[in-house]
């Protein structure tokens, strides 16, 4: 099945905190899993990807984890920031290259 | 590096009217998607381009919606007639396409059909 689960579809976030967004999917055919930000007025923009063989990918204060397993991946914003303050997709790679998105989840993290 | 470049940023039109989006994609870049975000949702595949052919257009509304990419580089989409559920930010994507997966999209179009 050619779809991908996203939740929460809001978070709020204190600055310094977590923030955590959960993906679930289904089609075992995925084979990479990257996750897009999108500021108002932007297109998104790819933040960090991880292939279906490691289970955790670290980038600075951004953290996938990954449950090949359960079908399930999440992001991890470590010391969240006001700046962090955007949409978040996650995405599955298909056949040909193709993405498909999550619906998203708009964070927003206060002073 | 120059990005994904897209005209216009904006367009108003009426039901019923035509509408032409362009791109340009990521210099050297052999693969193009259009991709149509519906407020609130996440982006979804309208077309993909490998060079100047076609790869997937299973999900390109084919009575109203149209794109080429001529010379393999940039590309138009066209929509004919416009109706109101056609309202949307209209993304291109470019990826080198040689065994990668990542995606550089442009700013998008945002278009109001009223």
């Amino acid at each position: 099945q050619q779809q991908v689960k996203q939740s929460p579809q809001s978070l709020i976030v204190q600055k310094g905190g977590i923030s955590i967004i959960n993906c679930a999917y289904e089609n075992t055919a995925f084979d990479y899993f990257p996750w897009y930000q999108q500021f108002p007025g932007k297109g998104p923009a790819l933040l960090i990807a991880i292939r279906p063989d490691v289970s955790e990918k670290k980038e600075g204060r951004f953290t996938i984890s990954f449950n090949k397993s359960a079908k399930q991946f999440s992001l991890h914003i470590m010391d969240s920031q006001p700046g962090d303050s955007a949409t978040y997709f996650c995405a599955a790679v298909y056949s040909s290259y193709k993405l498909i998105f999550g619906s998203g989840t708009r964070l927003l993290v206060r002073p | 590096e120059a990005g994904v470049a897209q005209s216009p940023r904006y367009k108003i039109i009426e039901k019923r009217q035509s509408v032409a989006f362009w791109c340009n994609p990521i210099s050297g870049h052999a693969t193009l998607y259009w991709y149509q975000q519906i407020l609130g949702q996440g982006p979804k595949l309208l077309i993909q381009f490998q060079n100047n052919g076609v790869v997937d257009d299973s999900q390109l509304p084919k009575d109203r919606f149209s794109a080429e990419r001529l010379k393999g580089v940039d590309s138009t989409l066209k929509i004919q007639p416009a109706k109101l559920e056609d309202s949307a930010v209209y993304l291109c994507a470019s990826s080198s396409g040689q065994g990668r997966y990542e995606q550089y999209f442009g700013p998008g179009t945002r278009l109001t059909v009223t």
